[in-house]
């Protein structure tokens, strides 16, 4: 069981706007402004797409954005496209002796 | 450019150790932090540890700590994991990430990624 929680799976159609929830506790995303989202498609490695709860990376589509209220960070990708079909990890950092905590993953599906 | 290189694949027995290696280029190795995540065949990222490339700090997840040790070595900008014990679980992918995090504690943002190792523990 992961520390952080994640719905298993979100889908939407093609120029839909959809958005991912990461659930942690206060010891972890409601604790601290260590936030990140990547992106995995299948046999890739994982990319960075947003970082300290809510800044993009150089290069990264402006169509990603994220945001934190309490204990719930969020992911809301707008425009979807196909290529955003992929899987979508939270990360942040925790108080706890574990130091650092992923979610579950989320897939994401564009019909 | 900028990159992660890691070694590549391995099968060990259960009970065996392995060492996989990461060489970073590309920018100023001393400067970062570098995580060890790895996946499971059909599963999610999970936190190994983190080393500090400037002064060799590491934290470890509570789930390793027995087992894992992480070094650098500044000369060949080269970070290696150690783990000890191999069992059956875990056999998985194991990457080496980039962190902000230079010398006291990780800062999560994972913004360069190795290839991935691929370790199999088999008997």
């Amino acid at each position: 069981q992961s520390a952080l929680t994640q719905p298993a799976s979100v889908s939407g159609s093609p120029g839909q706007s959809i958005t991912i929830s990461c659930t942690g506790t206060s010891s972890d995303v409601g604790g601290y402004n260590y936030v990140s989202w990547y992106q995995q498609h299948p046999g890739k490695a994982p990319k960075l797409m947003i970082y300290d709860v809510s800044n993009r990376p150089s290069g990264v589509s402006n169509r990603f954005s994220g945001s934190k209220s309490g204990n719930t960070a969020s992911l809301t990708i707008s425009g979807l496209q196909a290529e955003d079909e992929a899987d979508y990890y939270c990360n942040s950092f925790t108080s706890s002796t574990n130091f650092v905590v992923f979610g579950g993953g989320t897939k994401l599906t564009v019909l | 450019q900028l990159q992660l290189v890691q070694s590549g694949t391995e099968v060990k027995k259960p009970g065996a150790s392995v060492k996989v290696s990461c060489e970073a280029s590309g920018y100023t190795f001393t400067s970062y932090g570098i995580n060890w995540v790895r996946q499971a065949p059909g599963q999610g990222l999970e936190w190994m540890g983190w080393i500090s490339a400037y002064n060799g700090n590491t934290k470890y997840a509570e789930k390793f700590q027995d087992r894992v040790t992480m070094t650098t070595d500044t000369s060949t900008s080269r970070v290696y994991m150690e783990l000890r014990s191999l069992r059956s679980d875990d056999t998985a992918l194991y990457y080496c990430a980039r962190d902000r995090g230079y010398d006291i504690l990780p800062k999560p943002s994972m913004d360069v990624w190795g290839q991935g190792t691929t370790v199999t523990v088999s008997s």
